[in-house]
């Protein structure tokens, strides 16, 4: 079975930095492109962040609200993905969620999610 | 960017009663080179995660009961969903992937009477 189990969530400090991680099974993982969608308490779903195949050179994308502040990575080795967040801001408190467009995706829809991981920002 | 917009922001139906969900975008996501339209639905019931319901504006995603029906082109996209049940209760979204930034409506959110 498909799964994403995201952890590294927890409370951190305006500007400070917090890296959450996304463990992949159950499919082919070096042939998914894979993103990041956050939500925000009570609030709607929000794409951060898109990290694509090896083929594809690992071609990163961003929402204009995390561009040069996070960093999308992969480790297909490990199946892992991991969002690096800096220079955090109030606004980034949200459930962080890991999804996965496999290969037969020929478009970029969510269509493996995981769990998500609660990324608070507070002083 | 392309604003996704639904409406209603809620509704309340009875059991086996037929709903429909409105998705409209601020750009046609009909790529001509394909006649695909870049939309996506989802169902997130409260406590979870989003689940992917219908990509490609119509095509059902596995293991998705047939009540549930996308449909509309362009810039006029339609969930139905023609008989509801009671673990129906959830917020819909739709998104776009025409281009990036990929965007999400604000939802629908469907109450049982």
């Amino acid at each position: 079975a498909v799964q994403l189990v995201e952890s590294g969530g927890g409370l951190v400090q305006p500007k400070e930095s917090m890296k959450i991680s996304c463990a992949a099974s159950g499919f082919t993982f070096s042939n998914a492109a894979m993103y990041w969608v956050r939500q925000a308490p009570g609030k709607g779903l929000e794409w951060v962040a898109r990290i694509r195949t090896k083929p594809n050179n690992y071609e990163t994308s961003y929402a204009d609200s995390v561009k040069g502040r996070f960093t999308i990575s992969r480790d297909d080795s490990k199946t892992m993905v991991y969002l690096q967040m800096d220079n955090l801001k109030t606004e980034d408190t949200a459930m962080y969620y890991c999804t996965a467009a496999p290969m037969l995706n020929t478009g970029n829809w969510f269509t493996y999610w995981g769990q998500g991981t609660l990324v608070t920002v507070s002083s | 960017d392309i604003v996704m917009t639904q409406t209603p922001s809620s509704q309340a139906v009875s059991a086996g009663e037929k709903v429909t969900m409105s998705c409209k975008s601020s750009q046609s996501l009909l790529y001509n080179e394909n006649k695909k339209n870049y939309l996506a639905w989802y169902q997130q019931k409260p406590g979870q995660s989003p689940k992917l319901l219908i990509y490609w504006a119509s095509t059902r995603e596995s293991g998705v009961p047939d009540r549930f029906i996308g449909s509309g082109s362009g810039t006029d996209f339609t969930l139905t969903i023609s008989s509801v049940q009671a673990e129906d209760l959830a917020v819909y979204y739709c998104q776009q992937y025409y281009n990036f930034p990929l965007t999400f409506g604000s939802g629908t959110k469907l109450e049982i009477k």
